[in-house]
């Protein structure tokens, strides 16, 4: 089955970027999303189709899909961005998400 | 505004079986396919299955097959996920969402419904 990589955790400090990525064999070649879940809340639909924002999500996220990875860029990173990550990719027609990865800004 | 409102989850006993139910409003229900996911709190996203538009095709993660079973009401609109023999493991929030098929990607989620497997 299709496995998708990310490290658990990445530390960025208030202002600065933050990097997220997601690793799988040739994630390139297929459409991906992230998805961001605060504590005791649903995910949220922060990226999708790669690197397209859905209405009402800032533009300090951004996104890139290339090779085997993919990456979540959050610039200018703000406290409220503190959440966890999550990547989402299609295997035929099955949803794979990643493990996800805690943002700590601090 | 689209909404989705998971029920059905509560407390049942190691072999027993639950229906859990999404509400949806706010999009028209029988245009879009459907999902299920959950989550162990404190872990992971795992994607269970999806449903397409008009109920006829469905699809399943390997590892619940022949135990869960997703359907949906378009009248009623309303989605459902039957989960039989019920083990300590399934024990998760179980979400159901929204799948934006043009654009590869799963738009709304609803906020949940927790299901504790536990004698």
């Amino acid at each position: 089955s299709y496995v998708l990589t990310q490290p658990p955790s990445v530390s960025v400090s208030p202002g600065q970027t933050a990097s997220i990525s997601c690793s799988g064999d040739n994630l390139g070649a297929k459409y991906a999303s992230w998805y961001q879940q605060k504590p005791g809340q649903s995910p949220v639909l922060v990226i999708y189709q790669d690197d397209k924002r859905p209405s009402g999500i800032p533009e300090r996220f951004s996104g890139s899909n290339s090779g085997n990875t993919l990456t979540l860029t959050i610039s200018g990173t703000q406290a409220m961005d503190e959440a966890d990550y999550y990547c989402q990719a299609w295997d035929n027609s099955i949803v794979v998400f990643g493990g996800g990865t805690k943002l700590t800004v601090l | 505004d689209v909404q989705l409102v998971e029920s059905g989850g509560g407390l049942v006993q190691p072999g027993g079986s639950l229906r859990l139910s999404c509400a949806a409003s706010g999009f028209i229900f029988s245009n879009h396919w459907m999902h299920w996911v959950r989550q162990v709190p404190g872990k992971g996203l795992v994607w269970l299955s999806r449903i397409n538009s008009d109920g006829r095709s469905t699809y399943y993660v390997d590892s619940v097959k022949g135990r869960f079973t997703i359907s949906r009401d378009n009248a009623k609109n309303t989605l459902y996920l039957q989960i039989n023999s019920l083990r300590a493991e399934d024990t998760a929030i179980y979400f159901c969402a929204r799948e934006f098929a043009s654009r590869w990607t799963v738009d709304y989620w609803g906020q949940g419904t927790l299901v504790t497997v536990s004698s």
